[in-house]
């Protein structure tokens, strides 16, 4: 069974500042996709970036970027340049390249971007 | 831009009534799912649904769970006899299929509030 963890229930940053929210999980599968999701309060879920477990790049939305360690089992999240805009609730997931199977869920990360 | 609608937004019901959550995903999406959180935990898998039928379910989908989809619109979720420990968040979410991409585009999620 596949497991993500987010190690970071709350994190605050400096609006302009980086910050970097924190995701490992757990896999015997090769072929996979990582996922950040984004929940601003009251608001739906929203993908932010996508990553697939065969590309060594790492995937780079804008200000969003991630660090996508395969050996570590790690996917990290970067948000540069933070806006008041980007406080939400922060997901990882992973899912499994083949058939319809479902996404698995970290906690999720609560960030707020401070004026 | 299309969205994932939900209703209702936040239902308290009495343990051992009958709910049904609606859900109208995004009218070319095949694939639909539920999802739930309860508070301060993981978002979690319930079932997933394409071509008039279950096509995964978790094991917290039990006989009091079902879905449908009557009209081809709606997606409901109903719990038959709700418990205490169902109260939670319940996110519905639905994906295209002709490419599988793994992006679910999520609703805003129904507050489920059992006493």
């Amino acid at each position: 069974a596949q497991t993500v963890t987010q190690s970071q229930p709350e994190m605050s940053v400096q609006e302009a500042e980086t910050v970097t929210l924190s995701c490992t999980y757990d896999t015997s599968e090769n072929n996979y996709y990582l996922f950040w999701y984004k929940q601003p309060p009251s608001r739906q879920m929203i993908l932010v970036i996508r990553q697939e477990a065969y590309k060594q790049q790492n995937a780079t939305e804008n200000r969003f970027s991630v660090n996508f360690q395969k050996a570590a089992k790690s996917f990290s999240l970067k948000i540069s340049d933070s806006q008041l805009g980007d406080t939400a609730m922060y997901f990882c997931a992973f899912m499994l390249r083949s058939g319809n199977t479902p996404l698995v869920f970290g906690k999720g990360t609560r960030l707020s971007v401070i004026a | 831009e299309p969205e994932v609608t939900q209703t209702p937004s936040h239902q308290v019901t009495q343990m051992g009534q009958e709910v049904i959550l609606r859900c109208v995903p995004i009218s070319n999406h095949l694939y639909f799912y539920w999802y739930r959180q309860i508070l301060g935990q993981k978002v979690e898998f319930l079932v997933s649904f394409y071509n008039n039928e279950i096509s995964e379910k978790s094991e917290i989908f039990d006989d009091q769970f079902s879905v449908e989809r009557p009209d081809g619109s709606n997606f409901t979720l109903k719990i038959r006899s709700t418990k205490l420990e169902d109260s939670a968040m319940y996110f519905c979410a639905s994906s295209e299929r002709r490419e599988y991409t793994g992006e679910l585009f999520f609703g805003e999620g129904s507050r489920l509030t059992v006493l």
